[in-house]
């Protein structure tokens, strides 16, 4: 069965105290892996999309790495205003549908 | 920048009535979605919906439930008889081509309170 499971469930960090979440998944056939920020009440934002190992996505503090069995979030120097949930969801051969993760809840205090 | 817009934000009903929420995907997006996120639980899957018909559908997605594209610009999930456990978000999704790793744009959501 396809699985996606991210770590930690939480995570506090400073300002500034860069850290990485991850995002573990055993799936049939990798379409792609997407990665969201939900704010609390809100719908999934987009942040990015990987397609096959080794590939390498960023955008001001945030960077998307994959490799086959799992894709890391790397936040630099992060600010209060990252707080969020964020997600990860994979989707697989054959399907249109998105298989997420319970996500990460990051609190940044400043 | 495009989006995509649901309504109503906040729907009370009572156990055993209909609901109809309401989505307008972005506009030249053709796949359409549903999915829900029970209160602290996982964003779960219930159906794609694409050339005006049903694509793709979960476990959840059972007879009480229906969508619908009744016209060019909104794309609608029904649900005939709600129950308690139906309480949860409901976001709407849509891309462009659908296939392999296009990537999904959701709407705000529509929070479902089931009385």
């Amino acid at each position: 069965e396809d699985q996606v499971t991210q770590s930690p469930e939480a995570l506090r960090l400073q300002e500034g105290e860069s850290s990485s979440l991850n995002c573990s998944y055993t799936v049939s056939g990798l379409r792609g892996l997407f990665w969201y920020r939900q704010d609390p009440g809100k719908g999934p934002e987009f942040l990015f999309t990987l397609y096959s190992a080794g590939e390498e996505k960023e955008k001001e503090r945030l960077k998307a790495t994959l490799t086959k069995k799992e894709s890391f979030l790397h936040i630099t120097a992060p600010k209060p205003e990252d707080s969020a949930t964020y997600l990860c969801a994979v989707q697989t051969s054959g399907t249109y549908k998105y298989i997420f993760g319970t996500g990460t809840r990051l609190k940044v205090l400043a | 920048e495009p989006e995509v817009t649901q309504t109503p934000s906040h729907q009370v009903t009572q156990m055993g009535q209909e609901v109809i929420l309401r989505c307008v995907p972005i506009s030249n997006h053709l796949y359409f979605y549903w999915y829900r996120q029970i209160l602290g639980q996982k964003v779960e899957f219930l159906v794609s919906f694409y050339n005006n018909e049903i694509s793709e559908k979960s476990e959840i997605f059972d007879d009480q439930f229906s969508v619908e594209r009744p016209d060019g610009s909104n794309f609608t999930l029904k649900i005939r008889s709600t129950k308690l456990e139906d309480s949860a978000m409901y976001f709407c999704a849509s891309n462009l081509a659908g296939g392999p790793g296009d990537t999904q744009y959701f709407g705000p959501g529509t929070r479902l309170t089931v009385l």
